[in-house]
């Protein structure tokens, strides 16, 4: 069973570009969470997408957008970066949006110039 | 609102001895608690949870916490630390919302340090 999977690994930008970071949730698991960590800080959530909708958003910026697809597999977008963004992006699944357990992938590490 | 302490942000022990990592939680319902730990350019495993059964929850590699309803904590231990537990751990609360999961809320985070 292959677990949750992102990309990249790490990835560099310059202020004002846009990036997009991708997630393979786990087998079987219909629910997808993403979080920003910053440097010496709980992750904090940003959305949740449940069979391709969004299910729950946190206290982020329109500029963080996102996508769900029918294999359930998601992307985080974000547009004009800014020097606050860079942080450790996990991306998280769950069996469903009823299920108590997340389970994490290894991270984004975005650095923004 | 929710919300999670972790009391001390670094904590030093030797190899061997007691592990107690500390958080409090505040949820006006029933919470969902979770142990988390990170280990060095990692994401996060999940280490243990309670969620409204057995209050001493038993998790992975020797780690067991006990949730106190009377004190709102959770707190983690182990009983002889080892080299490998070096790590950060978080601590999260979340609820369930009539049948849909509520998002984690994390606790800043303790770094956990073992000395030889």
């Amino acid at each position: 069973e292959t677990g949750v999977t992102q990309s990249p690994t790490h990835l560099i930008k310059t202020r004002g570009q846009q990036v997009t970071l991708r997630c393979s949730s786990q087998s079987g698991h219909n629910t997808v969470s993403w979080y920003q960590q910053a440097l010496g800080q709980g992750p904090q959530f940003i959305f949740q997408y449940y069979r391709e909708e969004e299910n729950g958003r946190g206290n982020f910026p329109p500029r963080f957008s996102g996508l769900q697809f029918p294999n359930y597999s998601s992307e985080l977008n974000v547009n004009a970066l800014e020097l606050d963004d860079s942080a450790l992006y996990l991306c998280a699944s769950s069996l469903d949006r009823a299920s108590d357990t997340q389970y994490f992938g290894p991270g984004t590490r975005l650095t923004v110039l | 609102a929710q919300s999670v302490t972790q009391l001390g942000s670094h904590v030093s022990v030797s190899e061997g001895a007691l592990v107690l990592l500390r958080c409090n939680y505040s949820s006006s319902v029933p919470p969902y608690l979770f142990w988390y730990v990170q280990y060095p350019n990692q994401g996060l495993q999940l280490l243990l949870k309670y969620t409204s059964a057995a209050t001493l929850v038993k998790g992975i590699n020797g780690f067991e916490a006990e949730f106190k309803k009377s004190e709102t904590s959770f707190h983690l231990t182990k009983p002889s630390a080892h080299m490998s537990d070096a790590a950060e751990y978080f601590c999260a609360v979340t609820q369930n919302y009539g049948g849909s999961q509520g998002n984690l809320i994390f606790g800043k985070g303790t770094k956990l340090s073992v000395k030889p």
